[in-house]
């Protein structure tokens, strides 16, 4: 049972450049969310998905896409990297709806710069 | 909008003990927690509290709720070097996606 495994760990895009940071879970989670963390500002929400094939908005979704295909993979996506998305993403899961003191279970992060 | 914050540097000694306060805005969040970050990891949750809840304690660990002045707190007892870490409050708002907004993280320091 290996919880929420992100992939990469690490990466360095270059300025507009495009990649796919990966989230899988293992726990039959319904909900699952992507985060940046930056110094000082916490965690902020970019995208979440409460089911297979469903979306919505966080607090600083612009730049960003996700998919979510297969209940266990939320992918998230940028399309035309910028250095401001210079950050560690976080991914995280939880259990479904009627289950709010369900906690979130994240991942290990992320680390990615954009030159 | 809802917003949780939280003081950002906390420095102790070995043995003495910690204590971490926070505020947050939404009233109607029906679960409160506490998550740890080690370097390098991702957060793991410590507590939570349910919000008709005035206290809970974990052993080391007790979470006092102030409702009324929407003000939550973290006591770490015998504080240890291996506390070191980032603390950060957080909320769960009961709408669609049961969304957590986080603090911003206080840093604890533990001197030996």
């Amino acid at each position: 049972n290996a919880g929420v495994t992100q992939t990469p760990k690490f990466r360095v895009l270059k300025t507009g450049q495009s990649m796919t940071l990966l989230c899988a879970q293992d726990m039959n989670h319904e909900y699952m969310y992507w985060y940046r963390q930056d110094p000082g500002m916490g965690l902020r929400l970019i995208h979440y998905s409460v089911g297979e094939g469903t979306t919505a908005k966080g607090e600083v979704p612009d730049g960003y896409n996700v998919s979510r295909l297969k209940k266990q993979n939320f992918l998230l996506g940028l399309e035309s990297a910028a250095p401001s998305q210079t950050s560690v993403y976080f991914c995280a899961s939880r259990k479904s709806w009627g289950q709010s003191n369900s906690p979130l279970h994240f991942g290990n992060g992320t680390r990615l710069t954009v030159t | 909008g809802e917003d949780v914050e939280q003081s950002l540097f906390l420095s102790v000694r070995e043995g003495d003990s910690s204590v971490i306060n926070c505020t947050y805005t939404d009233s109607s969040s029906t679960y409160l927690y506490w998550y740890k970050q080690e370097p390098g990891a991702g957060l793991q949750l410590l507590t939570y509290i349910f919000s008709n809840m005035d206290m809970k304690q974990d052993q080391r660990l007790t979470v006092l709720l102030n409702k009324k002045d929407k003000h939550l707190s973290l006591r770490i007892a015998d504080t240890q070097t291996g506390d070191s870490a980032i603390y950060f409050c957080a909320e769960t708002l009961n709408t669609g996606g049961f969304k957590t907004i986080f603090g911003a993280g206080t840093r604890l320091f533990v001197k030996a």
